[in-house]
């Protein structure tokens, strides 16, 4: 069944701390992505990463950090230096760059701060 | 960079009537426009796209048209349904080099 997988689906953060959001892909995209939504706000683009160990900063990147080892693997932690984190996080891929650029999402990931 | 604004914010319309949702773009380099749909709960998936050589494209009850000159594109549902009701993003990038850029969405709501 191939896909774009977040886990969890909700994810309760107590203040100061880091967590850690999964996103795992088996369509063979090169290009990932992590949009934050809020009411009212869109989609907004945390980071992207079009290869492997290579990723950029979107327009809302303070406090966030990536990592891109894995080909199939764009997780996102949401440090202790983001203000206010509470939000719906949305994970995205595409096949690449200068190709139809399609984006294919996860189902989501609910943070909430407590 | 590129900034994409969306109107309307919310909007009713009665089951069977039409819906035009706008969104207008400012990186004339943007050559990649697509429409994303997301249910209550759900993820946004696709439900038609448009590239700049084209300025319309239709898929049964939606359709798309561009306006390069204008920089603006609409989306345009026909014969709305009530499993029409979530919420509409347009978005623009320029192919592949830049990641989609969304506007801030559009609730459609359809009444029986």
């Amino acid at each position: 069944d191939g896909g774009i997988t977040q886990s969890p689906k909700y994810l309760f953060r107590k203040e100061g701390q880091n967590v850690t959001l999964s996103c795992e892909q088996n369509l063979n995209h090169d290009a990932m992505y992590w949009y934050r939504q809020d009411p009212g706000q869109g989609l907004r683009l945390i980071y992207y990463s079009q290869i492997v160990n290579d990723f950029q900063k979107g327009d809302i990147a303070e406090g966030y950090s990536v990592s891109r080892e894995k080909k199939e693997s764009f997780p996102l932690t949401v440090t202790s230096a983001q203000k206010n984190p509470t939000a719906f996080y949305l994970c995205a891929s595409s096949i690449g760059p200068g190709l139809a650029t399609e984006a294919f999402f996860g189902q989501g990931t609910r943070l909430t701060v407590v | 960079g590129e900034n994409v604004e969306q109107h309307p914010s919310t909007l009713s319309v009665q089951e069977g009537d039409s819906a035009v949702i706008k969104c207008t773009y400012s990186d004339s380099a943007s050559n990649y426009f697509p429409w994303y749909k997301q249910e209550l709960g759900k993820r946004p998936q696709l439900i038609i796209d448009i590239r700049s050589n084209v300025g319309e494209k239709k898929d049964q009850r939606i359709a798309v048209t561009l306006n390069k000159t204008a920089k603006h594109f609409s989306l345009h549902i026909t014969e709305t349904q009530p499993e029409d009701s979530a919420v509409y993003f347009c978005a623009a990038s320029i192919y592949g080099n830049t990641p989609l850029v969304f506007g801030k969405g559009t609730r459609l709501s359809v009444i029986a």
